[in-house]
């Protein structure tokens, strides 16, 4: 069975600092999802990694996949509070089919 | 404007009361899912669709069904409603081709209240 873990669950961090969130994942899958939600909204696709050592990156946020390791990141740099959101990743847990299990998702606040 | 439409947005009805929540997208995308996510239990899938006529099972699909007759609509269909499908749901597509091939597109949410 597949599980996707994420650490932290919570953070709570300054703007301008430098943070990273991890989700590991217990059987092999070449393809993970990045995900953000504003409370009381929908969700945001940020990055789709499809392969060993991919990474992706936009604005402050990039997220890079090890699929040796059953690792993915995503880091954040120079935060500034619009970033403030949950976090989800997700693994695909059939090769191309987007049937996926999320992790359990990185509550991210930023302080001024 | 590319859009995932899900409807209705809220929707308070009793045990036992069939209900659809309907999924429209307007992107030719040809997967598409359904979620559900709960306090303390996170998002988990429901059912998902590769396409017309494709359909297979997530995580949690008892008590749901779903069709997939044409590409753009994904209705999820509650033959028998029961408490623990107080949730809020998402529905999502995306297709694997386009130049932003997997990103999924979310609908807005539904949340639902079984009494």
């Amino acid at each position: 069975e597949l599980k996707v873990e994420q650490n932290p669950l919570f953070l709570s961090m300054q703007e301008g600092k430098n943070y990273t969130i991890y989700c590991n994942y217990s059987t092999t899958s070449d393809r993970l999802y990045w995900y953000r939600q504003d409370p009381g909204k929908s969700l945001e696709s940020l990055f789709v990694l499809l392969s060993n050592g991919a990474v992706k990156q936009e604005g402050r946020l990039m997220a890079s996949l090890d699929t040796k390791a059953r690792l993915s990141t995503l880091h954040i740099t120079a935060a500034v509070h619009d970033l403030s959101a949950t976090y989800f990743c997700a693994v695909d847990r059939k090769r191309g089919a987007q049937k996926l299990v999320f992790g359990q998702g990185t509550r991210l606040t930023i302080n001024p | 404007e590319a859009q995932v439409t899900q409807n209705p947005r809220y929707l308070i009805t009793v045990t036992g009361k069939k209900l659809t929540v309907t999924c429209s997208q307007n992107m030719n995308h040809e997967y598409m899912s359904w979620y559900r996510q709960d306090p303390g239990l996170g998002l988990r899938q429901i059912y998902y669709s590769m396409n017309v006529e494709v359909t297979d099972k997530g995580d949690v699909p008892e008590g749901y069904k779903v069709s997939r007759k044409e590409k753009r609509n994904f209705p999820l269909i509650l033959e028998s409603p029961s408490p623990n499908q107080t949730s809020l749901y998402f529905c999502a597509s995306s297709s694997p081709t386009t130049d932003r091939a997997d990103i999924q597109y979310f609908g807005a949410g539904t949340r639902l209240s079984v009494l």
